[in-house]
């Protein structure tokens, strides 16, 4: 069974510091994946996806990487504002775009 | 450009009723897919419609059914309706199917089954 795992569930920081967000997936003929944020109660705002062919993706301070060996992706946003407190979420898209999301990590910018 | 916008946006059903949620695309997309995400999940896909087939299904039962229209709007039709068909159900809209196209959220339909 293919599973996405996001870790950890929830993390808070202090304005100004790095996130790291963590990715974990099983399927090794993954297509793509792609970082969602959701504001609560609210739907999906896209964020970055990388190809399968692709190691990473930049998109202002955020920075996505892709590691298919190891089944990791991981999510880096600079310098972080409390604007960023979200739940953030990762998805694998198979061959015919279905999408298989991790859980999630919710994030908290304390100002 | 408008983006996907899905009615309505909350919802109160009793059990056993039957519901209708509705989805427009965004302009260009012919390809819409419906998840459902429960609190505290990641959402989870339901099915995916291209040019009005169903191209797709999930791990859910015949009484979640679908259709999409000739200009590419969306229902998600769910009957018999359980308390654990409570959730926040989402719409997508992309360019096409396959790995090589990004997706575009609705901010979604919440449903509250009683």
């Amino acid at each position: 069974k293919q599973e996405v795992t996001q870790i950890p569930a929830a993390l808070s920081v202090p304005e100004g510091e790095n996130l790291v967000l963590n990715c974990s997936f099983t399927d090794s003929a993954i297509y793509n994946l792609q970082w969602f944020r959701q504001d609560p109660g609210k739907g999906l705002t896209s964020l970055l996806l990388i190809q399968s062919s692709q190691r990473e993706q930049t998109s202002g301070r955020l920075n996505a990487s892709l590691d298919k060996s190891s089944g990791r992706s991981t999510l880096y946003i600079a310098a972080s504002q409390p604007g960023d407190s979200a739940t953030y979420l990762c998805a694998q898209g198979d061959s015919w775009g279905k999408l298989q999301f991790g859980a999630g990590t919710q994030v908290v910018v304390t100002p | 450009e408008t983006g996907v916008t899905q009615s309505p946006t909350h919802l109160i059903k009793t059990r056993g009723q039957q519901v209708t949620l509705r989805c427009s695309s965004q302009s260009g997309h012919n390809t819409v897919s419906w998840y459902q995400q429960a609190l505290g999940q990641g959402p989870q896909f339901i099915f995916q419609y291209y040019r009005e087939e169903e191209n797709g299904r999930g791990n859910f039962p015949p009484r979640f059914s679908g259709l999409q229209f000739p200009n590419y709007s969306s229902e998600l039709n769910v009957n018999a309706l359980e308390l654990d068909d409570s959730a926040l159900y989402l719409c997508a809209s992309s360019s096409g199917t396959g790995a090589d196209y990004g997706y575009t959220f609705g901010s979604g339909t919440r449903l509250t089954v009683v």
